[in-house]
């Protein structure tokens, strides 16, 4: 069956430091992979998209990076800041007519100050 | 431009009880989703919208779990009875399905608690 992992323990950054979050994944061969952040008492929030013919994406202080021979993405968020601190989500779409999203459980993401 | 709207934000039940969650989705959205998050995993799809139409609801519980979009709009969602296990956050989510931007954009979910 599908499964998607991520770092199920918190994560704890020193603000100005790279957060360096990992998804894997298998027995997918999903078209797209996305990034959402959620804040406690909130839905996700859409940060970024890479499809399987990209290597790597940026916004911002934001990059992510897919690799399809690996079967896994990192998130890397740069001089991370307090105000990071939240749950990232990492999300595969199969792209089609069917494309509702299949999510891992999350990383918790604390960035002391 | 404004959000996906739900309500309630909040519902506390009995078990064996019936419940109805609502969705308004972005304006112009024709792809609506309903997803159920249970304590500390990620959100799992439960049914999929193409304006009144459903393209997924494999994941649906249909002995219990029933949803409608009439007239391609707004959503509901209802379990029917409820069970303990049903306690989760129940989030809608709406997309352009521009063939460019799969984006989903998530409501503040409606919070369930089965007892």
């Amino acid at each position: 069956s599908q499964k998607i992992e991520q770092n199920s323990e918190a994560l704890n950054i020193q603000e100005g430091k790279t957060a360096t979050l990992t998804c894997n994944y298998t027995n997918y061969s999903p078209a797209y992979l996305q990034w959402y952040r959620q804040d406690p008492g909130r839905g996700p929030v859409f940060l970024l998209l890479i499809r399987e013919n990209e290597k790597e994406k940026r916004k911002e202080r934001l990059k992510v990076t897919f690799d399809t021979t690996l079967k896994q993405s990192l998130f890397h968020i740069t001089a991370s800041q307090p105000a990071d601190s939240a749950t990232y989500l990492c999300a595969l779409g199969s792209g089609g007519g069917a494309d509702g999203l299949t999510f891992g459980k999350g990383t918790h993401l604390i960035i002391q100050p | 431009e404004a959000g996906v709207a739900q309500s309630p934000r909040y519902k506390i039940i009995e078990k064996r009880q019936s419940v109805a969650f609502w969705c308004n989705p972005i304006s112009g959205h024709a792809t609506l989703y309903w997803y159920q998050q249970i304590l500390g995993q990620g959100p799992k799809l439960l049914i999929q919208f193409q304006n009144n139409g459903v393209v997924d609801d494999s994941q649906l519980p249909k002995d219990r779990f029933s949803a409608e979009r009439l007239k391609g709009v707004d959503s509901t969602l209802k379990i029917q009875p409820a069970k303990l296990e049903d306690s989760a956050v129940y989030l809608c989510a709406s997309s352009a399905r521009d063939r460019a931007q799969e984006t989903q954009y998530f409501g503040p979910g409606t919070r369930l608690l089965v007892l």
